[in-house]
């Protein structure tokens, strides 16, 4: 069965220090996807990232970057300098037949 | 830019009554989600839909609630009798999943409260 954990349900930091959220997933596929969302407080989730199963390759977008490391089932997303901006609830999320998304972590950025 | 339009945004009824929700996808995808999302359950997929066809439902209260696409620009969840548990934000996402590997837009969510 699929499943997505998002151990930590809200974090704060102070502006301009990094965060990292944490993804754990459980599948018994071998083909599946993987998948970073951003619920800022207008509501309406907004895709940031895709990892497929095969592809373990670390990514960096401007200050986001996401470590995925099949070997312990993780799927990490971390802010660099993080801003005000940044504040929002982040979900995870696995595709194979369907999108199951984790709880969700709550950032909270401080000025 | 194309945007999956869900209707009402904000819906106060009171226990028993029927409630639609209605969703329009972005044209040209091929599959439609629900999902209910609350403080306690986070996100919960509650039934999807590709090129028009339910796929999957499990996770929808079968007594009261219903899912249907009939056509490809309206898609509609109605829950009858509703009750208070139901109060939630429910979510509307489309996407082209041609392998299962695309994203999921979402609309702006309708805000259930059944009193």
């Amino acid at each position: 069965a699929q499943k997505v954990t998002q151990a930590q349900t809200e974090i704060s930091v102070v502006e301009k220090e990094d965060v990292t959220l944490d993804c754990v997933y459980e599948t018994r596929d071998t083909t599946y996807y993987l998948f970073w969302y951003k619920q800022p407080p207008s509501g309406e989730l907004v895709f940031l990232i895709r990892r497929n199963s095969f592809d373990e390759q670390n990514e960096i977008s401007g200050r986001y970057s996401w470590n995925f490391q099949k070997s312990t089932s993780s799927f990490n997303f971390t802010i660099t300098a993080s801003q005000v901006v940044d504040s929002a609830v982040y979900f995870c999320a696995n595709l194979r037949l369907k999108y199951i998304f984790g709880t969700g972590t709550r950032l909270k950025v401080l000025a | 830019d194309a945007r999956v339009t869900q209707t009402p945004r904000h819906k106060v009824t009171e226990m028993g009554q029927e409630v639609t929700m209605r969703c329009q996808p972005i044209l040209g995808h091929n599959t439609v989600f629900w999902y209910r999302q609350t403080m306690m359950q986070g996100l919960e997929l509650l039934a999807y839909f590709r090129n028009r066809a339910p796929l999957d439902d499990s996770g929808m209260p079968k007594d009261r609630f219903s899912a249907e696409m009939p056509d490809a620009t309206l898609a509609t969840l109605k829950i009858q009798p509703s009750e208070p548990r139901d109060s939630a934000v429910y979510f509307c996402a489309s996407g082209q999943l041609t392998s299962w590997a695309g994203e999921l837009f979402f609309g702006e969510g309708s805000r259930l409260t059944v009193l």
